[in-house]
Order: C-alpha cells, then sequence, then structure tokens
C-alpha cells in the first residue's frame, strides 16, 4: 500500500484566495483524520470522519473551513477566503479503529498565506 | 476536554547516554496513549503505545511507564543514537474517542 497521500505537497496563495487541501486514505481504513500543525499550537485536530461521515468537527477553527469525504478513498479540507493565520502544514491520517489505534499519517500540505 | 503537559520542550544529551520525555494528561478515562516521532520535515510516526490496562512497555531501546493514579506517562530511551534526533510527541485518547498531543520534545543526540 502507498500508505497516505496528500495533495499538494506545498500550497503558495495570497489571501482571500479559496484553498483546496485532498487526501486518500490507506484503503480499508474507516477512520480519517485531518489536523494543523504550527509552531505555536502544535498538532491539532481539526475533525474526523467515521466510515465517510463527520463525527467531531470541534477543532474547525472557522467557518471558512469545511471538510468532506464523498466516499472512502478521498477526502478534502477547504478554506475559504484563506488567511495569513491559515499559515501550516495540514496532515491528514488515517486508521483502522480511530484513536485507539495507531494513525497513519500523509506527507501533509505546507500551506502558505501571503 | 482532554490537556496533555509534556516536558522537557528540548532535551540535549550525549550519545549512549538515555533520554527521559514526561507527559501528564487531565481526564481521568483517557485510555490509549501513544508515542509519536516526527523528523524534520516528515509526518509523525507511531513509535510505541501503552494502554491504560498496562504499567509499562518496553520495545527494544525504548520503554513507556504509565502511572494511571497520577495520570502521567513518560518515554524512555535507552542508548541513544545521533538518529534518535527528532521531535518526540505525547498523546492521550480521551472519553470522547479524540486524539490530544503534547507539545512536543526536540530531541538532540550529540555524536
Amino acid at each position: 500500500d502507498a500508505g497516505v497521500i496528500q495533495s499538494p505537497r506545498h500550497e503558495v496563495t495570497e489571501m482571500g484566495q479559496e484553498v483546496t487541501l485532498r487526501c486518500k486514505p490507506i484503503s480499508g481504513h474507516d477512520y480519517l483524520f485531518w489536523y494543523r500543525q504550527t509552531m505555536m499550537r502544535g498538532l491539532e485536530l481539526l475533525i474526523y470522519f467515521n466510515n465517510n461521515v463527520p463525527i467531531d468537527d470541534s477543532g474547525m477553527p472557522e467557518d471558512r473551513f469545511s471538510a468532506k469525504m464523498p466516499n472512502a478513498s478521498f477526502s478534502t479540507l477547504k478554506i475559504q477566503p484563506s488567511e495569513p493565520r491559515d499559515s501550516a502544514v495540514y496532515f491528514c491520517a488515517s486508521s483502522l479503529t480511530g484513536s485507539l489505534n495507531e494513525q497513519y499519517f500523509g506527507p501533509g500540505t505546507r500551506l502558505t498565506v501571503t | 476536554g482532554e490537556n496533555v503537559e509534556q516536558h522537557p520542550s528540548t532535551l540535549s544529551v550525549q550519545e549512549g547516554d538515555s533520554a527521559v520525555i514526561k507527559c501528564t494528561y487531565s481526564d481521568s478515562a483517557s485510555n490509549y496513549f501513544p508515542w509519536y516521532k516526527q523528523e524534520l520535515g516528515k509526518r509523525p510516526q507511531l513509535i510505541i503505545d501503552i494502554r491504560s490496562n498496562v504499567g509499562e512497555k518496553k520495545d527494544q531501546r525504548i520503554a513507556v511507564t504509565l502511572n494511571k493514579t497520577a495520570k502521567h506517562f513518560s518515554l524512555h530511551i535507552t542508548e541513544t543514537q545521533p538518529e534518535d534526533s527528532a521531535v518526540y510527541f505525547c498523546a492521550a485518547t480521551s472519553s470522547n474517542y479524540k486524539l490530544t498531543f503534547g507539545k512536543g520534545t526536540l530531541l538532540t543526540v550529540n555524536p
């Protein structure tokens, strides 16, 4: 298996633009997580899905952030409009049994909003 | 929600020495405690984990201990090597099934 796949790996955009991050989880994993990593706040859980259904989105910082999982092999995290404080590394992770076993992280997307 | 505190934030040791990283958690119902290693520019990867019904677990040079009463757990790395240099994160899964990470410890092993 190729592991968790994320695209793009790097994204530079201007404030106010829409940004879409993409994730393909490991086949057979029922849980998908979106995290944000910054120096100040560390690794923060934004939202997670179980069987394509959003279970907890309490970590989503604002209405500007939205996430979808239309099928078991694809998820998106969208920021609209983007702001400089959204600059961070965004990780997608997947697991077989939620947060009670290993989560496999993707390589991350480094987002820079100027 | 769960709060995970991690100390120290940076740790520098000589090759061959031991390193200890400590974490505390707030939710007494937390029952799963993984440790992740993140090398510079890379993704976090699980190195060891422990569940609440176990007090200690060892895997070669790394070990984790858990004290449920005190709500703290620790990572021990023996015979450190330069390739152990990385950021280490502790984490805890609380009663709401969410994984909360500590702020990380930057470990530097000097040759």
